[in-house]
């Protein structure tokens, strides 16, 4: 089953502790890519990667920090969590393949940062 | 101005309606364009591709007009389960590959 995982799902912490939250996902796709949700913003990018050892910025992307050492996993850093960081975290994977566009996000994380 | 816009919503029909969702971005250099849906609390998913020629999935046909830089959704015969958010994506070139664009997504309450 295609699928992407995202650990964990729900967790508080408090200002300056560092974090991680992990991505995998399954289906051997090159595109990787990390969002926030806010209300009244909608889904804004932080980072994406096109492969391995490629990342790049999105539109919202001080304050965090990725890596890409395997295809299957794109962590998302906090180094030092701050009150605005608190929101709803996606990771999403994609492929094109064949002219068909392909793309899945993870069930998401809530982030709440004291 | 948002890079990408959709109407404010939230719009309320009644099942059978046909529902018509806009879209403008502001990037020319926009290349791939989608929608998705988003149910409350969900992860958003994807709904369709659209292509310049316009596609259709159904009931849904999507629309692309490169000239005005606007996108349309169209569902026809709404059901209670079309029911979420609908959020319009752009995909534009980026140093390293493609940023994502996503509208802020506009309401659908289909009611019996």
């Amino acid at each position: 089953e295609a699928q992407v995982t995202q650990n964990p799902r729900y967790l508080i912490t408090v200002t300056g502790k560092k974090l991680t939250v992990t991505c995998s996902q399954n289906m051997n796709h090159e595109y990787m890519s990390w969002y926030r949700q806010d209300p009244g913003l909608g889904l804004r990018q932080i980072y994406y990667s096109m492969n391995v050892e490629v990342t790049d910025k999105g539109d919202v992307p001080e304050g965090y920090k990725v890596s890409r050492k395997e295809k299957r996993n794109f962590p998302l850093i906090l180094e030092s969590p701050s009150p605005n960081q608190t929101s709803l975290y996606f990771c999403a994977s994609s492929l094109w393949s064949q002219g068909r566009y392909e793309q899945y996000f993870g069930p998401g994380t809530r982030l709440t940062v004291t | 101005r948002k890079e990408v816009e959709q109407d404010p919503g939230p719009f309320n029909v009644p099942e059978g309606a046909t529902v018509a969702f806009n879209c403008t971005y502001s990037n020319s250099a926009s290349q791939s364009f989608f929608w998705y849906r988003q149910d409350c609390r969900k992860e958003p998913k994807l709904l369709m591709s659209v292509y310049s020629s316009g596609n259709e999935d159904g009931r849904f046909t999507a629309q692309l007009n490169r000239a005005s830089q606007y996108i349309s959704l169209l569902i026809r015969d709404s059901k209670l389960s079309d029911s979420a958010t609908y959020l319009c994506v752009v995909k534009k070139d980026g140093t390293g590959g493609f940023k994502t664009i996503f509208g802020a997504g506009t309401r659908l309450f289909v009611k019996a």
